[in-house]
């Protein structure tokens, strides 16, 4: 079975900042991976994916993310964080070409101050 | 494309009553997923769903749960003699067949309060 880990729990940054958010998985097979934003009060939405090809996936928003498949990490990035960004984020992961269910990492809360 | 509809958004129930949960998947999908979300932890998967078949339901709890996705109509999760522990936020996923079944698209889930 496969576990995600997302290490940061809650990150403050200011406007302006760079932001990295880290995840760790687990599993012996290929995988894809995905990132999911839930702002306050809303559902979660798909900021990014990664199903194959090029390691570096940009997706809504100006995040990006590389998967690094050696060290079996997808952190996520974005240069320039904004308070509108303030969210929790959530790294997920499914077994490629079998069961879609995806298992996700416990969330990391950030706060963006102004 | 009015997206994963979940009822109620939130729901109120004393410890023994019965709580049930309804997902409309978006127009055009066929997969339908259940997740809880407890308090400070990540979402877990509960159960998947094809119109009137479970796919799998590894993570459900063995008692007191139930899922169904009827030919007609929307997915139901129901939980029976409902404790303080089964608080928490449940979300509903729904998926295309195909090459779009690896994308989940979730609802805004449905937070069930236990008195």
């Amino acid at each position: 079975a496969q576990s995600v880990s997302q290490h940061n729990h809650h990150v403050i940054l200011s406007e302006a900042a760079s932001l990295e958010l880290g995840c760790n998985y687990s599993y012996g097979g290929t995988v894809n991976l995905f990132w999911y934003v839930q702002y306050p009060g809303q559902h979660l939405q798909l900021l990014l994916k990664y199903f194959s090809g090029d390691p570096l996936v940009k997706g809504i928003k100006g995040f990006e993310a590389e998967f690094i498949k050696s060290k079996f990490s997808f952190n996520l990035r974005k240069p320039s964080v904004q308070w509108s960004d303030t969210a929790e984020y959530f790294c997920a992961v499914n077994a490629a070409g079998s069961a879609r269910q995806l298992t996700f990492g416990s969330g990391t809360q950030l706060t963006v101050l102004p | 494309n009015a997206g994963v509809m979940q009822n109620p958004r939130h729901l109120v129930r004393r410890r023994g009553q019965e709580a049930r949960l309804r997902c409309s998947p978006m127009k055009g999908h066929s997969h339908v997923y259940w997740y809880r979300q407890l308090p400070e932890e990540g979402l877990k998967f509960m159960v998947y769903l094809q119109k009137e078949n479970i796919i799998d339901e590894s993570g459900m709890p063995k008692e007191r749960f139930s899922a169904e996705f009827p030919k007609e109509g929307p997915s139901i999760l129901r939980i029976q003699q409902v404790v303080r522990g089964d608080s928490a936020a449940y979300f509903c996923a729904s998926s295309q067949q195909g090459a779009g079944a690896n994308v989940l698209t979730f609802g805004a889930g449905s937070r069930l309060t236990v008195l």
